[in-house]
């Protein structure tokens, strides 16, 4: 079975660009998360994708956005790029449960690094 | 808003030792729990997770944790560890109920052991 998958392994953008991340979750997984782990600040939750939509994100600006195509795939967008989202942007994926008891499967993550 | 605190930043064990890393976390509703392990140079995984039911839960690779509801807390421990455990471990958490959510992580464990 073919893991959760991202792409690109690494990129380096700088200041005020605009970033696209990609993801591919395991097959017969709906559920696509997004987490930043910025050095510090350890794991923290950004968006939740289910079925094409967003189910909920966390505490972070709007220039954090995202979305989920048909095939369960999904993109992470960070618009006007800031020093302080370097960081290593982890996607996981999982099949949907109502009560969050499905454990998220992670991938080998993004190193966006601004300059 | 939960959050997670795992109390060890840094363990350094040496090999058949015994091994409990603490987790506590902060919400008043029904929680998941997670403990995840970051092998070097992997990616996250599983160890173990706790739902409902036994509170003592076992794992992967000899690992178990226990839920003890009124302390909050759900430690890692492992009777006797090897060198191959080297890893940094996480705990996390979800909330139940109303759909789910992103898990809120600890900051994590840096966990070497000397051979």
């Amino acid at each position: 079975e073919a893991g959760v998958t991202q792409s690109p392994t690494h990129l380096i953008k700088t200041r005020g660009q605009q970033v696209t991340l990609r993801c591919s979750p395991i097959s017969g997984h709906t559920s696509v998360y997004w987490y930043q782990q910025a050095l510090g600040l350890g794991l923290q939750f950004l968006l939740w994708y289910d079925e094409g939509e967003e189910r909920n994100r966390g505490n972070f600006p709007p220039r954090f956005s995202g979305r989920q195509f048909p095939n369960y795939s999904s993109e992470l967008n960070v618009n006007a790029l800031e020093l302080e989202d370097s960081a290593l942007y982890l996607c996981a994926s999982s099949m949907y449960g109502q009560w969050g008891n499905q454990p998220q499967h992670f991938g080998d993550g993004t190193r966006l690094s601004i300059l | 808003a939960q959050s997670v605190s795992q109390h060890n930043h840094h363990v350094i064990l040496s090999e058949a030792a015994s091994l409990e890393l603490g987790c506590n976390y902060s919400y008043g509703g029904t929680v998941n729990l997670f403990w995840y392990v970051q092998y070097p140079g992997q990616h996250l995984q599983l160890l173990l997770k706790y739902f409902s039911g036994d509170p003592l839960v076992k794992g992967i690779k000899g690992f178990e944790a226990e839920f003890i509801k009124s302390k909050f807390s759900f430690n890692l421990r492992k009777p006797s560890v090897q060198w191959s455990d080297t890893a940094e471990y996480f705990c996390a958490v979800n909330t139940r109920g109303g759909g789910a959510d992103g898990l809120t992580f600890g900051k994590g464990t840096h966990l070497i052991i000397q051979p």
